[in-house]
């Protein structure tokens, strides 16, 4: 079965630093991973998604991912913070590839101090 | 493009009462589904619609929850009664390929 780990519940960086959000997936098929942003009372907003092409996937926001087979990681990465960055962080796996239902992480808030 | 429509955002009841949810997804998304959001933790399926028909609805306490999508659009959740467990923020969401696409939510607050 599908599942996934995302270490740390809160992470907290100051402005301009690098943000660095983990996750780990478990998957019997190739996996479809995913991150999704949620803000105060709002939905999720997909980031990113990997799906067999490129390791390394560029997103929305100045976000990207590289998927480690080796290391079943999908880890997350900023650069430089931004305050508009504070908000909750969702690792998803797909269970079924292209057309599967979505297994998510317990997210990780992000917190960006001045 | 207009994103997914979820009415109300906010719902307050007290314990036994009947509530529902109403989601209108983007037009043109055959796959539509609903998940639950506990405090603290991230979304779980509770019902996956493909077009008309739910094809998965293996986690959706059936025994008071139910959903429809009549002619493959809109839907509804319905929880009858509800239960102080059943608070939660009930998001739905629309699909195209692998990509899904939320709604904002109602946040359920059960008394």
């Amino acid at each position: 079965a599908q599942s996934v780990t995302q270490l740390g519940s809160h992470v907290s960086v100051s402005e301009g630093a690098l943000v660095l959000l983990r996750c780990n997936y478990s998957s019997s098929v190739p996996p479809y991973l995913f991150w999704y942003v949620q803000y105060p009372n709002q939905g999720l907003q997909l980031l990113l998604k990997y799906t067999s092409a490129a390791t390394l996937v560029k997103g929305i926001n100045g976000f990207e991912a590289e998927f480690k087979k080796s290391e079943t990681s999908f880890h997350l990465t900023k650069p430089s913070a931004h305050m508009s960055d504070a908000a909750e962080y969702f690792c998803a796996v797909s269970d079924g590839g292209s057309q599967g239902n979505l297994i998510f992480g317990k997210g990780t808030k992000l917190s960006v101090k001045p | 493009e207009a994103g997914v429509v979820q009415s109300p955002r906010y719902k307050i009841i007290e314990k036994k009462q009947p509530v529902a949810f109403w989601c209108n997804p983007i037009s043109g998304h055959n796959t539509l589904y609903w998940y639950r959001q506990n405090l603290g933790q991230g979304p779980e399926l509770l019902i996956r619609y493909e077009n008309e028909e739910a094809v998965d609805d293996s986690q959706l306490p059936k025994d008071r929850f139910s959903a429809e999508r009549l002619k493959g659009v809109d839907s509804t959740l319905k929880i009858q009664p509800a239960e102080l467990g059943d608070s939660a923020v009930y998001l739905c969401a629309s699909g195209y390929h692998y990509e899904q696409y939320f709604g904002p939510g109602t946040r359920l607050t059960v008394t």
